[in-house]
């Protein structure tokens, strides 16, 4: 099993930019969710899905932040328009028997 | 609701040191609790989860912890700290699932020859 999968591992944009950050979760992993890391807030949780369903999405800081998860195999994190105080690490992590597992994380730059 | 509380951003030891990295938690429900550690630029790797079962869990890369209800917390040791184990170390728990964890702000181990 590959693991968790991020992509774009790194990403620099100027503000007002639209970002998309991508994830592919385990197979057979039923919850997903994304984090975002910074050093002032350490780890947030943003959002999180059961079977491709948001269940909790009272992490999402502003309108401007966007998920969705249309297949059990994908989801994305969108950011329009981006702000410099965006700049962080995005996680995205999926579950299953009662271990969360984390991609290796999106660096987003905000210039 | 759940909570975690890591005491101490930053410790230091020597190597071949006991590690011991604090937690304690607060949950209204019997509390599943997990260590996680992350190495610079990468992801959160799982050390050990405690789900209920033994106390005392061990977990990879010589790791233990010892659930203590009664002291609401769940520690972290090894017995003798390696270089490679500096890392940031990040205690979570839930209520009863893994579904949805709530972190620590973690502590930043540093190993010093």
């Amino acid at each position: 099993d590959a693991g968790v999968i991020q992509s774009p591992r790194h990403e620099v944009t100027e503000m007002g930019q639209e970002v998309t950050l991508r994830c592919k979760p385990i197979s057979g992993h039923d919850y997903l969710f994304w984090y975002r890391q910074t050093m002032m807030r350490g780890l947030e949780l943003l959002i999180y899905f059961n079977n491709n369903v948001p269940i909790d999405d009272s992490g999402m800081p502003e309108d401007r932040f966007s998920a969705k998860m249309p297949n059990a195999s994908f989801s994305t994190l969108k950011i329009q328009p981006s702000e410099p105080r965006d700049s962080a690490v995005y996680f995205c992590a999926s579950t299953g028997a009662n271990v969360l597992t984390f991609g290796a994380g999106s660096r987003l730059t905000v210039l | 609701a759940q909570s975690v509380t890591q005491l101490g951003s930053h410790v230091s030891v020597s190597e071949g040191a006991l590690v011991l990295l604090r937690c304690n938690y607060s949950s209204s429900v019997p509390p599943y609790l997990f260590w996680y550690v992350q190495y610079p630029n990468q992801g959160l790797q799982l050390l050990l989860k405690y789900t209920s079962a033994a106390t005392l869990v061990k977990g990879i890369n010589g790791f233990e912890a010892e659930f203590k209800k009664s002291e609401t917390s769940f520690h972290l040791t090894k017995p003798s700290a390696h270089m490679s184990d500096a890392a940031e170390y990040f205690c979570a728990v839930s209520g009863g699932t893994a579904s949805k964890l709530t972190f620590g702000t973690g502590t930043r181990l540093q190993v010093t020859l």
